[in-house]
């Protein structure tokens, strides 16, 4: 199973938007529902921003929001603040009843 | 309050075993599938294995089929993940986390605190 393919590194100034792709393939992305985005800062595990595409988790800003077309999912993060900087990983369920992550996204607040 | 902690985590020579346990809290343990999944230093996530909640369906990543086992105990609340035939590329961090259904796991969350395994001589 090859990774999801994500930018190795994205970057706005506070207030702004950026927007962070994750694509994959008809057998995974594609194919289902089921992409999930989490956020990563260092030295910490990994925490669920968006699953099912574009569902927030209770206790997730609504500044945070996800979509897909075709193969591409897409997270976006609205009013950027400087505790959003961190990695942000995709990850979507695949055809053979498993998990796939993309590479990892390094943001950057300027 | 969900909570998942790893433990078992250790330097091992390549060719060794080591077996990692998780001990999760919070939730019906039997209800839920198990997800391992690893981070090497300075690189992406990896999934490596699920279980099902009644430990019945297991899935592995392609890169650890056939060295890897993972089981659980749901009398204890406990998933385990054997690794043998270790390998330099098998250092990492390894999260453990729960699913969000019985046998079929389309998230993470939440994610126990990972615990270091080194593969080295």
């Amino acid at each position: 199973q090859s990774a999801l393919t994500q930018p190795a590194s994205v970057s706005g100034s506070p207030g702004q938007s950026i927007t962070i792709s994750c694509t994959g393939t008809s057998s995974d992305v594609g194919g289902y529902k089921y992409v999930s985005w989490y956020q990563q800062h260092p030295g910490k595990a990994p925490k669920l921003m968006i699953y099912e595409v574009s569902n927030r988790p209770s206790g997730v800003s609504n500044r945070f929001s996800g979509s897909k077309s075709g193969n591409t999912a897409s997270l976006t993060i609205s009013g950027l603040q400087a505790e959003d900087e961190a990695d942000y990983y995709c990850s979507s369920y695949t055809s053979s009843n498993t998990l796939v992550f993309g590479g990892g996204t390094k943001l950057t607040v300027l | 309050e969900v909570q998942l902690l790893e433990s078992g985590g250790g330097l091992v020579q390549p060719g060794g075993s080591l077996r990692l346990s998780c001990a999760a809290s919070g939730f019906t343990f039997s209800s839920y599938a198990l997800s391992w999944v690893r981070q090497a230093p300075g690189k992406g996530l990896e999934w490596v294995s699920i279980i099902s909640g009644s430990g019945g369906s297991t899935y592995y990543a392609d890169s650890v089929k056939g060295r890897f086992t993972i089981s659980r105990d749901n009398s204890k609340n406990t998933v385990h993940l054997q690794m043998n035939s270790l390998r330099a590329e098998d250092t990492a961090v390894y999260y453990c986390a729960k699913g969000n259904g019985y046998s079929v796991v389309t998230l993470c969350d939440p994610w126990g605190q990972g615990t270091l395994v080194t593969v080295s001589s």
